[in-house]
């Protein structure tokens, strides 16, 4: 099993819609998660923490839930600028390593 | 924040040869590390340099394939050594400046031909 597993995508969505990402990791004593959002040929770049009570920063939503192991990323009204693609990220417990998911990529169409 | 540059930009470069990657941090920071990208796939940890120390490597790095240096807290390079078309891929540094963010160079496009 993969340390950290995302919906491969693609998602082609409207512009204004709702998507949502998800993501599983396979570390129970991980204590750090975040997405990071990668544009074409760019390096990757932190979008927003994962608390564990959930996060929200304008119309992006971040949901933790450790029991199940997963986290989710909540894009509303999306833009043509969040084509992306969106990496879920999490540390390696006991150790300052992060482990990247292959990242969902997103295109928002007019 | 870290601003990070890297050097080259792009190679191609024949196989058998070597290339030496340049990073350069606009601030000290203790713990950097070297990634690989290749095409439509995610991060792959090579290694970690930390100022000091001898570079701990990820499970299918060698430091005889990729050796790193660290010679202070603002400088970084990684050598692929030997290439082959098998090593065509982005190489990225990147930065911890807390334990909530990290940084990236904006990487190193590596074709071997």
């Amino acid at each position: 099993r993969k340390e950290v597993e995302q919906d491969p995508g693609p998602f082609n969505v409207p512009e204004g819609a709702t998507v949502a990402f998800n993501c599983t990791y396979s570390n129970s004593a991980s204590q750090s998660f975040f997405w990071y959002r990668q544009d074409c040929r760019k390096e990757p770049k932190l979008l927003m923490s994962v608390y564990s009570s959930g996060n929200e920063d304008g119309r992006f939503t971040a949901q933790l839930n450790r029991a199940s192991q997963y986290i989710s990323l909540l894009i509303r009204d999306s833009k043509l600028s969040d084509s992306a693609t969106y990496l879920c990220v999490v540390d390696k417990a006991n150790n300052n390593d992060m482990r990247f998911g292959a990242g969902t990529r997103l295109t928002v169409k007019p | 924040s870290a601003v990070i540059s890297q050097k080259p930009s792009r190679d191609i470069c024949q196989r058998g040869t070597s290339l030496t990657i340049q990073c350069q941090v606009d601030s000290q920071v203790t713990m950097m590390f070297w990634y690989r990208q290749q095409p439509g796939q995610s991060l792959t940890l090579i290694a970690t340099a930390n100022q000091g120390s001898e570079a701990t490597y990820e499970s299918g790095f060698v430091i005889d394939k990729f050796p790193i240096s660290r010679p202070n807290l603002t400088f970084s390079t990684l050598t692929v050594s030997n290439m082959s078309p098998e090593d065509s891929s982005i190489y990225l540094c990147s930065v911890r400046v807390s334990y909530n963010e990290q940084f990236f160079g904006p990487g190193t496009r590596l074709t071997v031909l």
